[in-house]
């Protein structure tokens, strides 16, 4: 099983529906991160958590909410799902090293018509 | 604020061919690590490699190899004999010892196309 798991892994929606991408890990890192990815942009911060109780606003957060469920669960909700969120999502984890490299999932592909 | 550069969008080469990926970045930590990350096709992450600020050193890693000059603020990936199998977008990245957030900032990524 991966470490860290994303679900759905792909969802088509229409513009206004409520979405939820859920995220949840077994590397036991405090630190979770959703990206979003979209071509020729590269990898985007929208949303970080260092615990259940610290939330802070990536670059692009607008649009965007999240909840820490628990330390191993991180959810990523687009309340009013527009047609420019989509994008490829992935969440990541990482231990509380200056160095250590970030675990991705294996992506959250959102299409909203 | 931090921010890395990755200028070759897209590079194509013929199986067998060396192939540099160039990195650029910007901060102003003393005190920070750079990454490579390689997308396949399947669209997973892989972490490469990671280099704190205070190592110049070249690395190699079988047919990797990376190149970290302070002076030029680049972190660059060569690739000798690629293959087909090395077709992926690569992307560097930058983390700082003094940012709060301790997040990774990403450049956009160059795609390798190896051609059989």
């Amino acid at each position: 099983d991966a470490d860290v798991t994303q679900t759905p892994r792909n969802r088509i929606t229409k513009t206004g529906k409520r979405i939820m991408l859920e995220c949840s890990q077994t590397k036991g890192h405090d630190r979770m991160y959703w990206y979003r990815q979209d071509p020729g942009l590269g990898l985007r911060l929208i949303y970080y958590s260092f615990d259940v109780k610290d939330i802070n606003k990536g670059e692009i957060s607008d649009g965007y909410s999240v909840s820490r469920q628990a330390q191993a669960k991180f959810s990523l909700s687009l309340e009013s799902a527009i047609p420019n969120q989509t994008a490829l999502y992935f969440c990541a984890t990482r231990d509380s090293r200056i160095s250590g490299e970030l675990f991705f999932g294996e992506g959250s592909r959102l299409t909203v018509l | 604020a931090q921010k890395v550069t990755q200028a070759q969008t897209e590079i194509s080469v013929v199986e067998k061919e060396d192939v540099t990926l160039d990195c650029v970045y910007e901060t102003r930590d003393t005190t920070y690590y750079l990454f490579w990350y390689k997308q396949p096709p399947s669209g997973e992450l892989v972490f490469l490699i990671r280099r704190n600020s205070f190592d110049e050193q070249n690395e190699i890693s079988g047919r990797y190899s990376w190149n970290f000059q302070k002076s030029t603020s680049s972190f660059n990936f060569t690739i000798t004999a690629s293959q087909v199998v090395d077709s992926a977008v690569y992307f560097c990245a930058l983390s700082e010892a003094n940012m709060g957030r301790r997040a990774l900032t990403f450049g956009s990524g160059t795609r390798l196309q190896v051609q059989p």
